[in-house]
């Protein structure tokens, strides 16, 4: 049982160029989450899903797209990435009763 | 928006002392999670606390919910070096699963 798992770990990119982020879950939960965490910031939502087949904007969406294609994964994708997502990305699973189980987390440098 | 705030936002105290750790908004959550964060890694859940008063204790970690369920405390007892992290305070609220964090405290515990 591995929880939630998240690639890569680490990444550089240039401005303007794009790449996914995968987050795959093994606890069968419905609900999945992407975060980014920035210095003096704490957490705040992208986007989340709520099952299969759907996705909802959270409170800083801009410059993400994401998709859940099958219950156990997540993906969040950049499609031109600048400076400003420079951050720490985090993936959530939860059962619906609001406690999340985080991944371990991607450090992305966009230069 | 809903906001938490976190305070304080650092602390660097010797093993031994005791300390608290404060959450404060001006909404009101259905319920409200303590997550502690080391560094190159996810939160990990303490605890959740659901009713206005409520306090519980994990250990040497005390943990309250104020009666209004708006704000909530943290108070570590003989704290030791294997406390050090990021404190990091979320509330839920309504019927969503989303979380709103709060802004984090970081606290070194010196030997």
């Amino acid at each position: 049982n591995a929880g939630v798992t998240q690639t890569p770990k680490f990444r550089v990119l240039k401005t303007g160029q794009s790449m996914t982020l995968l987050c795959a879950q093994d606890m069968n939960h419905e609900y999945m989450y992407w975060y980014r965490q920035d210095p003096g910031m704490g957490l705040r939502l992208i986007h989340y899903s709520v099952g299969e087949g759907t996705t909802a904007k959270g409170e800083v969406p801009d410059g993400y797209n994401v998709s859940r294609l099958k219950k156990q994964n997540f993906l969040l994708g950049l499609e031109s990435a600048a400076p400003s997502q420079t951050s720490v990305y985090f993936c959530a699973s939860s059962t619906g009763l609001a406690v999340q189980y985080f991944g371990p987390g991607t450090r992305l440098t966009v230069t | 928006t809903q906001l938490l705030e976190q305070s304080p936002q650092f602390l660097s105290i010797q093993e031994g002392e005791n300390l608290t750790v404060y959450c404060n908004s001006s909404s009101v959550f259905s319920s409200l999670q303590w997550y502690r964060q080391e560094p190159g890694e996810g939160p990990v859940l303490l605890v959740t606390v659901v009713t206005g008063g409520e306090v519980k204790k994990l250990k040497r970690l005390t943990f309250q919910f104020g009666d209004a369920r708006k704000d909530s405390s943290l108070h570590i007892t003989a704290a030791q070096p294997g406390d050090t992290g990021l404190y990091l305070c979320a509330g839920s609220w309504g019927a969503t699963n989303k979380l709103i964090f709060g802004t984090g405290t970081l606290l070194a515990v010196q030997p």
